[in-house]
């Protein structure tokens, strides 16, 4: 059973409009959510992240959003540039790390020039 | 600072075969975790060392193990290979691999071994 969902295998955006990522999860342990970039043949690649006491972190052009009661988090890239185009996998972790991350499988972002 | 490195990139193996997969951490990191990635199952959790000692396990059967040494180096170790073990095995470093909502200490990945299994 998933636990961590991202619906949309892909996205396609035009470079300078918003490109909005959504993850969804089930598990109410989770207690903090990262997202990962990951380019071919490379480790993903830490972007940002947001505590369940929060429901919004910045961090230059990336905002991540948290909706607890929806069990709904949202990763905004403003404005969208070409080197954006790549895998982004949200993750959650909970109950102190015992089960290390639990990764959503992926949405590749495609920015269109 | 050096990034976490994995070693060997690519290999081929046949079923029935084991394997040694090395991963050496960003310096000063103690916590090290090793995760499976394949096209069906997508990443999933193997399981974390922390300071020569498995702190944690994800839901993977006794042919995989691992281990860590003094300076923080990990290996994993599959054995009795087969067709389905085919995946990028990604490890991660991290200071201390304490998690909680205040805060969790940062995963970083290295560019993982992509294991093919014949």
């Amino acid at each position: 059973d998933q636990q961590v969902k991202q619906n949309s295998p892909s996205l396609s955006v035009q470079e300078g409009r918003i490109s909005i990522l959504n993850c969804d999860y089930t598990n109410s342990m989770f207690d903090y959510f990262l997202w990962y970039k990951k380019y071919p043949a490379e480790g993903p690649t830490f972007l940002i992240s947001i505590s369940s006491i929060k429901d919004k972190n910045e961090d230059g052009r990336f905002t991540v959003f948290l909706n607890k009661s929806a069990k709904h988090l949202s990763l905004h890239i403003v404005p969208s540039q070409p080197g954006d185009s790549a895998v982004y996998f949200c993750a959650a972790i909970g109950g102190g790390g015992a089960d290390g991350l639990t990764f959503g499988k992926g949405t590749h972002l495609i920015i269109q020039p | 600072k050096a990034g976490v490195t994995q070693t060997p990139r690519y290999l081929i193996k046949t079923r029935g075969q084991q394997v040694t997969l090395s991963c050496s951490p960003i310096s000063g990191h103690r916590s090290v975790s090793w995760y499976q990635q394949t096209p069906g199952q997508g990443l999933q959790f193997l399981f974390e060392y922390f300071s020569e000692t498995q702190r944690n396990k994800g839901n993977f059967p006794g042919r995989f193990s691992g281990r860590q040494f003094s300076n923080s180096r990990s290996e994993m170790n599959v054995s009795t290979l087969e067709l389905g073990d085919s995946a990028l095995y990604l490890c991660a470093s991290s200071p201390s691999g304490t998690s909680g909502p205040l805060g969790t200490d940062t995963q970083y990945f290295g560019p993982g071994t992509r294991l093919t299994v014949l």
